[in-house]
């Protein structure tokens, strides 16, 4: 079945360093892939999304692209900021956007 | 984008009561909603799927008769908590899309849920 697999946390960073959080998924088809991100004590945003291969998503400052050949989506940006700080999931979902699939998520801390 | 609504944010409730939760798309219509369940520091554990107007489809290991989804119209799906317990305290997760070809689910803010 379909599935993502995302990079295990917690990551800390130096405010101004180069962020990646790895996504690699299995599904069937083609299915569209997002970056949501949770704040604490908050629900889930979108933070970026690409819906089919070649596709680049990006949204303040963060990127991902879909690469279908390595079925992977990882997420970039540049330099971080203590606001950064938040839980990043990677998720897909098929082709009706009925069913999601989530990776465990990953705890950025970012310190000044 | 979209709009998702869940209420309340914070409650805390006695073991032995039931919590009603309620999630709305204020500004379009979802034929499916989903609930989420997330235990502290992992990832969303899809519950079940609400449909308006039948019965809602849950997971399996999901307990359908202690977690009661209503699903009465097109913007309001409800979860309830029947006679809860402190195992039940968790952060609760409403999600809906807008379906005709748009992907993205919209999530609502969450419930955190503490039962004493």
């Amino acid at each position: 079945g379909d599935s993502v697999t995302q990079m295990e946390g917690p990551v800390t960073l130096s405010e101004e360093a180069f962020l990646t959080i790895n996504c690699t998924y299995t599904a069937t088809g083609y299915p569209s892939l997002f970056w949501y991100v949770q704040y604490p004590g908050e629900g889930l945003q979108l933070l970026l999304k690409a819906t089919k291969a070649d596709d680049k998503g990006s949204n303040k400052g963060f990127e991902a692209t879909y690469r279908k050949e390595t079925t992977s989506f990882h997420l970039e940006k540049g330099s971080v900021q203590v606001s950064d700080s938040a839980v990043y999931f990677c998720a897909l979902s098929d082709v009706t956007g009925n069913q999601f699939y989530f990776g465990t998520g990953t705890s950025l801390t970012v310190i000044p | 984008g979209a709009v998702v609504s869940q209420h309340p944010s914070r409650v805390i409730c006695k073991s032995g009561t039931s919590v009603k939760i309620e999630c709305r798309s204020l500004d379009f219509q979802a034929t499916t909603m989903f609930w989420y369940r997330q235990f502290p520091k992992q990832s969303l554990m899809l519950m079940a799927t609400s449909n308006e107007g039948s019965k809602a489809t849950y997971e399996q290991g999901v307990e359908k008769d202690k977690f009661l989804i209503n699903h009465a119209s097109l913007t309001l799906s409800t979860l309830t908590v029947t006679s809860a317990h402190p195992e039940d305290s968790s952060f609760y997760i409403c999600s809906a899309n807008t379906g005709f070809g748009h992907t993205e689910a919209f999530f609502g803010q969450g419930t955190r849920l503490t039962v004493v």
